[in-house]
């Protein structure tokens, strides 16, 4: 079955960057896109950034752009997004996801991760 | 990207139906069939219920439905019950090839 297993909870200073890793099984890795998607306590879904898994290539919601990296390993089929300049606010859980096409629903989602930026 | 604009809150009996709108631009919805909808319990991952606007996956009810119309999206849950309870997001695809998620309707079963 599919799986996306994300890595565990951070605890980060503010101004440092955090690198979640999102591992997947189940399916063919480099036919999918995988989104990175966070959810803030208490608020909605807000979605940050995907990268084709199969030719690397990325894109990121323009407040994000500069601060965000998302890479891929092919060979353990894991997904990675480092988010960098950290602040308070990027206190969150954050998703990796799948989809088949860049645009269409994410079928699979991983676990969560909590990243909490706390001084 | 701004967010795709969604009532706060939505509540209906067992057994009625309710709907949710998902209101974007011509730069979103209006430009693409590429809407989803997703179910959220507290704790829990989205789960996705629509795809590619009125399209359910394997094993959603046939008791929700999508559909658009310009620039709005609307999801339809007839029977409603009581697991249907839950929070309820649209997203879509964009001009600038992002995603943008609605701002989230509570759906209450009363």
């Amino acid at each position: 079955q599919v799986q996306l297993v994300q890595s565990g909870a951070e605890v980060k200073k503010p101004g440092a960057s955090v690198k979640v890793s999102c591992r997947a099984s189940g399916y063919i890795f480099t036919g999918y896109y995988i989104h990175w998607v966070r959810q803030a306590p208490g608020q909605g879904l807000e979605w940050m950034a995907w990268i084709n898994a199969n030719s690397g290539g990325t894109n990121s919601a323009q407040k994000f752009q500069g601060r965000v990296t998302m890479t891929r390993d092919t060979s353990s089929s894991t997904a990675y997004m480092e988010l960098s300049s950290l602040k308070y606010d990027d206190t969150a859980v954050y998703y990796c996801a799948t989809s088949p096409v860049v645009g269409g629903g994410a079928d699979y989602w991983g676990q969560g991760t909590l990243v909490t930026v706390s001084s | 990207q701004s967010a795709l604009t969604q009532p706060a809150s939505v509540s209906g009996s067992p057994g009625q139906s309710i709907t949710i709108s998902c209101t974007g631009t011509t730069s979103d919805i209006g430009d693409y069939n590429y809407v989803s909808w997703y179910q959220q319990h507290p704790g829990k991952a989205p789960k996705l219920m629509i795809y590619e606007v009125s399209n359910r996956p394997s094993g959603v009810s046939d008791r929700f439905f999508g559909y658009k119309s310009g620039n709005t999206a609307s999801l339809t849950i007839s029977g409603l019950q009581a697991e249907d309870e839950a929070d309820y997001y649209c997203s879509s695809y964009t001009s600038s090839s992002t995603l943008a998620f609605g701002t989230g309707t509570k759906v209450t079963v009363l």
